[in-house]
């Protein structure tokens, strides 16, 4: 069974650092892109970052490009994202989420359950 | 960057059929994926590729394209099927990116 699982949010003041953690399992980790998708409380879904399976490729949407870098552990089956210089527009329900190789679309096919980042003072 | 235009709310009566679209440039040159998410969970894929649904989605749920939109309708709606709906693609701008649309609430009366 595919399991993604998220840790390492929390309450943090504006300007600090936090560091996600997204532990894999159920599935061959090294064989997958892998996403960091956000949803601010009552909002929509903001995708955030993505990182192809052997770290090759990395993006970001441009409301976090130099602030957040992902990377990934594929001995470790782990995902994570590290943010700094956290602004209280960040403070979202951070998911992790699996995406399979396709060239025609953006299909995130297991997701977890996600962790609630907190950026205020 | 490209966008994904949905419609905010939609309401379908019981065992009715409903189509919730997602209108934007990349879908000319991409599929859209949609997902389902209810209060508290998760998003769950529900569509993907032209017409393709994961494991154990309903069969009445199915995708189609034209353009610059793609549809995701449900075909006789279900109490459990009120939730909200998002589309997503990659972004055709040129940027690899990843654009989602705005979401639709689905209510089923």
């Amino acid at each position: 069974e595919v399991q993604l699982v998220e840790s390492g949010g929390g309450l943090v003041k504006p300007g600090g650092s936090l560091r996600l953690s997204c532990a894999a399992s159920g599935f061959t980790f090294s064989s997958y892109s892998m996403n960091w998708v956000r949803q601010a409380p009552g909002k929509g879904l903001e995708w955030v970052s993505s990182i192809s399976s052997s770290s090759s490729y990395i993006y970001y949407a441009d409301s976090v490009k130099g602030r957040f870098t992902i990377s990934r552990d594929n001995a470790k089956n782990s995902l994570y994202l590290q943010m700094n210089s956290l602004r209280a527009e960040d403070t979202a329900v951070y998911y992790c989420a699996r995406e399979p190789p396709s060239i025609t679309a953006a299909d995130f096919d297991y997701w977890g359950q996600g962790t609630l980042v907190t950026v205020s003072s | 960057s490209s966008e994904l235009t949905q419609d905010p709310a939609v309401s379908v009566a019981l065992g009715q059929t409903v189509r919730i679209t997602c209108q934007g440039d990349s879908l000319r040159s991409y599929y859209a994926s949609w997902y389902q998410q209810k209060p508290g969970q998760a998003p769950v894929l529900v569509i993907y590729g032209k017409n393709n649904r994961p494991s154990g989605i309903p069969d009445r749920f199915s995708g189609s394209s034209s353009g610059n939109t793609a549809s995701l309708t449900i075909t006789g709606a279900q109490a459990e099927d009120e939730a909200d709906y998002y589309c997503n693609s990659r972004d055709s701008s040129g940027n690899p990116r990843v654009v989602f649309g705005g979401g639709t609430k689905l209510t089923v009366l």
